[in-house]
């Protein structure tokens, strides 16, 4: 497609269950990030793919995170046990296979409650 | 590592008075910049980027940004602004060092007022 799409669009999580996000890149796009926004306007960036390879991880909380992109699949970011914290929107983005400094194309976010 | 500072959290302004939003940057190499806009409930979308050449680069919804090595800014304007540009702002910065990821400023609040 020709935007980033996410799913779902809201989802609420009692502390400790399970969260797991989606996100369809661009049709085309290699690279796949997912980036965390809490408090309205604070953004963390969490990991990114090259396709379906992890290519940067390093701002994934790695006890309770992980994240997948499969081959003809949506990407996934799962969240185990959730924690209060957590609550934030997410956002994936995708850019082209291009040089550094390429546009990315953000999804319009899935916002997680955790009570 | 690079980090990124909006100088402004809020910024009223009213419709058609110019408006500026300052974004100053901290790298140790060659920087690319961008500003990125979101609407209320929605996600984040490109106004314009900075990659290299002309330092002052103009974008979508008739904002510009000036980039300024010596500086290390890349101011946001907009000569006259509408009701519909109401909307968080946000800096980022990605660097030859950081393999593609943006980092963001805290983002600017922009109301425009009748």
């Amino acid at each position: 497609g020709e935007e980033v799409a996410q799913t779902p669009k809201h989802l609420v999580r009692g502390e400790g269950q399970k969260a797991k996000l989606y996100c369809a890149p661009i049709k085309g796009h290699s690279y796949v990030f997912w980036y965390q926004q809490v408090l309205k306007n604070e953004f963390k960036f969490l990991i990114s793919f090259q396709n379906e390879n992890v290519f940067d991880e390093t701002g994934m909380p790695k006890e309770r995170f992980s994240a997948k992109c499969l081959p003809n699949s949506p990407c996934s970011l799962e969240i185990q046990a959730t924690k209060l914290e957590d609550s934030a929107v997410y956002f994936c983005a995708s850019s082209p296979r291009q040089q550094r400094g390429d546009t990315q194309y953000f999804g319009p976010g899935t916002r997680l409650t955790v009570l | 590592a690079q980090s990124v500072t909006q100088l402004d959290s809020q910024v009223p302004v009213f419709e058609e008075a110019p408006v500026e939003l300052r974004c100053n940057y901290s790298s140790s190499v060659s920087v690319y910049l961008f500003w990125y806009v979101q609407y209320p409930n929605q996600g984040l979308q490109l106004l314009l980027k900075y990659l290299s050449g002309s330092t002052l680069v103009k974008g979508i919804n008739g904002f510009e940004a000036e980039f300024n090595k010596s500086q290390t800014s890349f101011h946001l304007r907009k000569p006259s602004v509408h009701i519909s540009d109401t909307a968080e702002y946000f800096c980022a910065v990605s660097d030859n060092s950081n393999d593609y990821k943006l980092s963001f400023g805290a983002g600017t609040t922009v109301t425009v007022r009748a």
